[in-house]
């Protein structure tokens, strides 16, 4: 139990354009779902929490109309970066939380970003 | 601001020994406590949860909770290479499943 999947896994795009993420939680409702981005050999750094149906609450120095979290539903969540450039690439990394028996997060496998 | 605190190693172990690792957190009102296994390259995964004083066993690995002191631990006996990761400890925050996180230890389980 407590599945999260990610998609994709891998993503290469050009400077300048968008990319989604999807976060889906398969055999849970996720009433509340966590964005991580971490870089190599670093800890994982929170950049936003949403519930779902309501807008996301980024971390502080995260600029929210760079990275726009929807969680539209119980089960998806999705970030899209705009405008990525080389910087942004990294790690991302989703986890959801809700209707589980253990109350915390469980996480999906990443996905990995590189912005050429 | 509430803080988990944890060496950040490496902590080196040979195969077959009892790793153990420690976490210490600020907030003395927090009431839960989970240990992530990172493996490289990989998301978090949780091994653990405790939530109660005292130990708690699942297999070949043991949380101890200890609430007067602040501390939690994660023992791994008869430590293999595959336990190789950075262990991650995690404490409740204000917000329904926020997680305070502490940096990680990492661990080398030496053949």
């Amino acid at each position: 139990g407590a599945v999260v999947s990610q998609h994709p896994s891998w993503v290469i795009c050009k400077s300048g354009t968008s990319v989604k993420i999807e976060c889906r939680s398969l055999d849970f409702q996720a009433t509340t779902m966590f964005w991580y981005r971490q870089f190599p050999k670093q800890s994982l750094m929170l950049m936003a929490t949403s519930n779902e149906g309501s807008k996301a609450t980024y971390e502080q120095g995260v600029e929210k109309d760079k990275f726009l979290i929807n969680h539209a539903s119980l089960t998806l969540s999705t970030l899209t970066v705009t405008s990525a450039h080389p910087e942004d690439s990294s790690f991302y990394i989703c986890s959801a939380g809700g209707g589980t028996v253990q109350e915390t997060q469980y996480f999906g496998p990443g996905t990995r970003l590189l912005v050429l | 601001q509430k803080e988990v605190e944890q060496n950040s190693g490496p902590l080196s172990v040979p195969e077959g020994a009892i790793a153990s690792l420690n976490c210490t957190y600020s907030d003395r009102g927090s009431q839960s406590f989970f240990w992530y296994r990172q493996y490289s390259g990989k998301s978090p995964e949780l091994i653990m949860f405790i939530y109660s004083n005292g130990d708690k066993e699942d297999g070949r690995f043991t949380a101890q909770l200890n609430k007067a002191s602040q501390y939690v631990s994660l023992l791994i006996r008869d430590s293999q290479p595959s336990d190789s990761a950075t262990y991650l400890c995690a404490v409740n925050g204000d917000s329904n499943y926020q997680l305070i996180w502490g940096a990680g230890t990492k661990l080398i389980i030496k053949p």
